[in-house]
């Protein structure tokens, strides 16, 4: 199998400009997670989804933050009037259907200036 | 809800120097057990993992971890380090399919 590829791997945006990340999970993943990671932090989850269904959301998940699974394969997560406290490594991750354990991409590095 | 305690934020140490890393964690329902590794400007990759069966897991470079239900821990082990162990150690928890829970990681120092 191939990891967990994540695209960009970092970007730089000014505030108030929108961005989006994407995640391409192990393929037969069904499972595809979010996590948003700041410095001198462990990840902290912000969504999940099953297949293209989204099952769980975070309350760090502002309006500001969408995320898709269209078609049950790659994810999508945008980030609308991005703000300085939006700075952090966005991290995807995916599971097997029966497997507890997640798998996690290198991750997307954003600086917001 | 789950919640992982990692006491030391770094651990320095000797290279050849055996080392442990704290993780204790606190949840009413059974739990499944992960300790995960970040190297710098990377993703985290899976160390090992506690699901069921020998409360003493390892891992193929030489950790080890062992589930102590009573005293609600999964402490992280390695009897003689390396450079290349420098890396920052996170303790994670799960109840099944759902969202892991993380510690706030513990940075492991390998000196020459």
């Amino acid at each position: 199998d191939t990891g967990v590829s994540q695209d960009p791997r970092h970007k730089i945006t000014k505030r108030g400009q929108n961005v989006t990340f994407r995640c391409d999970p192990i393929s037969e993943h069904n499972r595809l997670y979010w996590y948003r990671q700041t410095l001198g932090q462990g990840p902290e989850f912000l969504t999940y989804f099953q297949n293209e269904a989204q099952l769980e959301k975070s309350r760090l998940l502002s309006d500001r933050f969408s995320a898709e699974r269209p078609k049950g394969s790659f994810s999508t997560l945008e980030i609308q009037r991005t703000e300085q406290g939006d700075s952090a490594m966005y991290l995807c991750a995916s599971s097997k259907e029966v497997g507890v354990e997640q798998y996690f991409g290198p991750g997307t590095r954003l600086t917001v200036t | 809800a789950q919640s992982v305690t990692q006491l030391d934020s770094q651990v320095p140490v000797f290279e050849e120097a055996p080392v442990e890393l704290r993780c204790n964690y606190s949840s009413s329902v059974s739990v499944y057990l992960f300790w995960y590794v970040q190297y710098p400007n990377q993703g985290l990759q899976l160390l090992l993992k506690y699901l069921s069966g020998s409360t003493l897991v390892e891992s193929i470079n030489g950790f080890e971890a062992e589930f102590n239900k009573s005293q609600t821990s999964f402490h992280l082990r390695k009897p003689s380090v390396h450079i290349s162990d420098t890396a920052e150690y996170f303790c994670a928890v799960s109840t099944g399919f759902q969202k892991l829970v993380f510690g706030t990681g513990t940075r492991l120092l390998v000196s020459p």
